[in-house]
């Protein structure tokens, strides 16, 4: 069964700070996204990674994959009041269902 | 942009009562998804279509749901007799293949009495 774990569950920061957030994965896949969730919204794509080694990047965010590792991050660098949401990580396995992590809660202070 | 449309925002029914939750996926995806997210947990596969016919489906979606595709633009997702723990936020999801991310609509809350 697969299962993706993140870490950590909530992060609570000042702006202008940079963080990752981890997404471990527990069997082989060759597909991760991240998605953002805003409070009572719905899933907003952020990325798909599909390669390891694959580097994606969208202003102050960047997210990486790792197959060997079965590890994902997501980089905030500089962070700002905006990026204040829930993100997810979600892993497929030998089909096209995602399987999300538990979600990291972002809370970022000015 | 092209969205996910689903209907209704908020369905409350009686339990034991049967339930249709809607959804328009963008117009040229041939994949389709329900997920399922009770309040403050994870998002929960419950089954994919592809090609007018259920591809994959997890232990949640049991003989009480039922997905349909009735005409060339909808996805349904059936409950049949509602319980309490189906409570949740469903959401509905399409993608034009099957590495693309899957686009998510702004989910139906059902809450069951």
């Amino acid at each position: 069964e697969l299962k993706v774990e993140q870490n950590p569950l909530f992060l609570s920061m000042q702006e202008g700070k940079n963080y990752t957030i981890y997404c471990n994965y527990s069997t082989t896949s060759d597909r991760l996204y991240w998605y953002r969730q805003d409070p009572g919204k719905s899933l907003e794509s952020l990325f798909v990674l599909l390669s390891n080694g694959a580097v994606k990047q969208e202003g102050r965010l960047m997210a990486s994959l790792d197959t060997k590792a079965r590890l994902s991050t997501l980089h905030i660098t500089a962070a700002v009041h905006d990026l204040s949401a829930t993100y997810f990580c979600a892993v497929t396995g030998t089909g096209n269902m995602l399987t999300f992590g538990g979600g990291t809660r972002l809370m970022v202070k000015p | 942009e092209p969205e996910v449309t689903q209907t209704p925002s908020h369905q409350v029914t009686q339990m034991g009562q049967e339930v249709i939750l809607r959804c328009v996926p963008i117009s040229n995806h041939l994949y389709f998804y329900w997920y399922r997210q009770i309040l403050g947990q994870k998002v929960e596969f419950l089954v994919s279509f592809y090609n007018n016919e259920i591809s994959e489906k997890s232990e949640i979606f049991d003989d009480q749901f039922s997905v349909e595709r009735p005409d060339g633009s909808n996805f349904t997702l059936k409950i049949r007799s509602t319980k309490l723990e189906d409570s949740a936020m469903y959401f509905c999801a399409s993608s034009s293949n099957t590495y693309q991310p899957q686009h998510f609509g702004d989910g139906t809350r059902l809450s069951i009495l």
